[in-house]
């Protein structure tokens, strides 16, 4: 299986920040990842798809980068509802895998 | 609207077998692939299995492999998840959802939850 690893597991942080999640996969996989957030008692949420897509009704402060193995999740102000966990997701492989995730919580 | 909704979770002892059904409503059912991605308590996402449209093909996660079989009734818009040899690390919220052509997962269930113990 391709193993997706995010780094930070937890990061804490202001309203108005600037953050940055990292996912890295053990082999390539194009542009097939995308970035889900997930609050909690809920189902988790797509915010992009395909690396750098902004899936529609996402807010504009999302955004996402990168190819082959190494991928950026960025929110560029952090915002009172953005505190939650963050997974990546590959769909490279017909076995699909889910990063450990990132939970964002408040400094 | 997209509507899943999972059954058949429930406390099973280790070794044993339970079968997880989902309904689904709102879609055209026998045009999608169906996962089922499972989350231990206080644990991250784990993606378990997908089923194509048409039952052609299924895929499983390692740790399944061999003792969980995905199906699917495209007659009773109906997905299912036989799990038999259940463990203790089996213990989650099983969520029944569907798969776009994108490789993502737009529409979940609200989960059911499965508690191997003795």
């Amino acid at each position: 299986d391709i193993q997706l690893t995010q780094s930070p597991s937890s990061l804490s942080a202001s309203v108005g920040d600037r953050v940055t999640i990292t996912c890295r996969a053990s082999q390539t996989i194009d542009i097939y990842l995308h970035w889900y957030q997930q609050r909690p008692g809920k189902a988790p949420k797509v915010l992009i798809y395909a690396a750098s897509n902004l899936q529609s009704g996402v807010p504009s402060r999302f955004s996402g980068s990168g190819s082959g193995t190494d991928f950026t999740l960025t929110i560029s102000s952090l915002q009172p509802e953005d505190f939650a966990t963050y997974y990546c997701q590959q769909s490279y492989s017909s076995l699909w895998t889910f990063g450990q995730g990132t939970k964002v919580d408040i400094k | 609207q997209v509507h899943l909704v999972e059954s058949g979770g429930g406390v099973v002892q280790p070794g044993r077998s339970l079968r997880l059904s989902c309904a689904a409503s709102g879609f055209t059912f026998s045009s999608h692939a169906l996962h089922w991605v499972r989350q231990a308590p206080g644990r991250g996402l784990e993606w378990v299995a997908v089923i194509w449209y048409d039952a052609s093909n299924k895929y499983y996660t390692d740790s399944v492999k061999g003792r969980f079989a995905i199906s699917r009734d495209n007659s009773k818009n109906t997905l299912y998840l036989q799990m038999h040899s259940l463990r203790v690390e089996d213990t989650a919220v099983y969520y029944c959802a569907r798969g776009e052509v994108v490789g993502i997962i737009e529409h979940w269930g609200q989960g059911t939850l499965v508690t191997v113990s003795s």
